[in-house]
């Protein structure tokens, strides 16, 4: 089954503590990107990636860092998270060809409080 | 860079009318242009998307948008809805080199039975 997978789904975790938010994608897709969804604002984009190796920021990069050492995973870093960045978290995939291109393929989201 | 408005936060339509989404965005440059739905609880699903050709794009479950350039708008409509199209929406425009994408706020769409 196609799909894009993020763990953990809920996480509750206090101010400074790094954690990492782990997506992987099983449709050898070339872009993979971080979205937050927070109410009244919609999704913004964190961070992207073109393909391996190849990261860009989005409209919301600040307190985030992204990887991309494998075609199929793309992990969300929290260095040292803060409360202004508890929220709901996406993770989402496409392909630039064929008939399914720029067609995002979202994962089922993470649920992060910082406390 | 791009923006979308959706200005309408919250649509309540009573099930079998007809209803509108609006879209608009901002942008010089040519984009590409997506409607997302996301049931509660869940992802967003893409619902029809825009490239290139016919400026008229349909979904499978009969939502369809239109493309209009000179208005740069991309509403959403429906001649019929059903209950389970109680949902939120949310659109989308991308520059077409398909890398940053940008969402609008989202419209919440009650259908009342």
């Amino acid at each position: 089954e196609a799909q894009v997978t993020q763990n953990p789904r809920y996480l509750i975790t206090v101010t400074g503590k790094k954690l990492t938010v782990t997506c992987s994608q099983n449709m050898n897709h070339e872009y993979m990107s971080w979205y937050r969804q927070d109410p009244g604002l919609g999704l913004r984009q964190i961070y992207y990636s073109m393909n391996v190796e190849v990261t860009d920021k989005g409209d919301v990069p600040e307190g985030y860092k992204v990887s991309r050492k494998e075609k199929r995973n793309f992990p969300l870093i929290l260095e040292s998270p803060s409360p202004n960045q508890t929220s709901l978290y996406f993770c989402a995939s496409s392909s630039f060809r064929g008939q399914g291109s720029y067609e995002q393929y979202f994962g089922p989201g993470t649920r992060l409080t910082v406390t | 860079a791009q923006s979308v408005t959706q200005l309408d936060s919250q649509v309540p339509v009573f099930e079998e009318a007809p209803v509108e989404l609006r879209c608009n965005y901002s942008s010089s440059v040519s984009v590409y242009l997506f409607w997302y739905v996301q049931y509660p609880n869940q992802g967003l699903q893409l619902l029809l998307k825009y490239l290139s050709g016919s400026t008229l794009v349909e979904s499978i479950n009969g939502f369809e948008a239109e493309f209009n350039k000179s208005q740069t708008s991309f509403h959403l409509r429906k001649p019929s809805v059903h209950i389970s199209d109680t949902a939120e929406y949310f659109c989308a425009v991308s520059r077409n080199t398909g890398n940053q994408f940008y969402f609008g706020t989202g419209t919440s769409l009650t259908v009342i039975p």
